[in-house]
């Protein structure tokens, strides 16, 4: 089946800085790619969608300003947490739709800790 | 549009009894449904998925949901309940052939399983 790569796995970064996340389709190329964020405890809210070529989609209340997305090719969609705080500390997971079985594929996340 | 209930954040269960996890969905289209468990600081694994022919999905570890249209649910079941099937779980919904769209989930219900 197809596999989504996601990188890191966690990440500790100080206040104020940036990071930034990267996921990539292995085995097939994602025109779509879709980014999550999950809080402790809680299901996963779907941040923003990430089409290859052109802008990103942002759910509502999601700043894209804070929350950059970029998907310059067919197997790569970044997530960059700009000028990190500490309510950003969360879990981020990347998802993308499998073309062969109809569904979705995940990848593993990325735990992200702002200090 | 889409979206899922899953009723009852927590559910408790014996070793050996049964697991039935509720999920009712709510889609304008035909909807694909799909079953995934979350284990402590990890990723999503797909139980199983429903997108078109039997209405009976047999998924791994000994899950099995049945979509039932008219009642617009997808109930998660297993026989006999296993101390290794603590975990969250979460019920979500894609439209049908939109392969721009991505997978709403439901707030996940909490399964512990006692001895």
């Amino acid at each position: 089946g197809a596999v989504v790569s996601q990188h890191p796995s966690w990440v500790i970064c100080k206040s104020g800085t940036s990071v930034k996340i990267e996921c990539r389709s292995l085995d097939f190329q994602a025109t779509t790619m879709f980014w999550y964020r999950q809080f402790p405890k809680q299901s996963l809210m779907l941040m923003a969608t990430s089409n290859e070529g052109s802008k990103a989609t942002y759910e509502q209340g999601v700043e894209k300003d804070k929350f950059l997305i970029n998907h310059a090719s067919l197997t790569l969609s970044t997530l960059t947490v700009t000028s990190a705080h500490p309510e950003d500390s969360s879990f981020y997971i990347c998802s993308a739709r499998d073309p062969t079985q109809g569904g979705y594929t995940f990848g593993s996340g990325t735990r992200l800790t702002v200090v | 549009a889409q979206s899922v209930t899953q009723l009852g954040s927590h559910v408790s269960v014996s070793e050996g009894a049964l697991v039935l996890l509720r999920c009712n969905y709510s889609s304008s289209v035909p909807p694909y449904l799909f079953w995934y468990v979350q284990y402590p600081n990890q990723g999503l694994q797909l139980l199983l998925k429903y997108t078109t022919g039997a209405t009976l999905v047999k998924g791994i570890n000994g899950f099995e949901a049945e979509f039932k249209k008219s009642e617009t649910s997808f109930h998660l079941t297993k026989p006999s309940a296993h101390m290794s099937d603590a975990a969250e779980y979460f019920c979500a919904v894609s439209g049908a052939n939109q392969a721009g769209t991505a997978l709403i989930f439901g707030k996940g219900t909490t399964l512990s399983v006692s001895s």
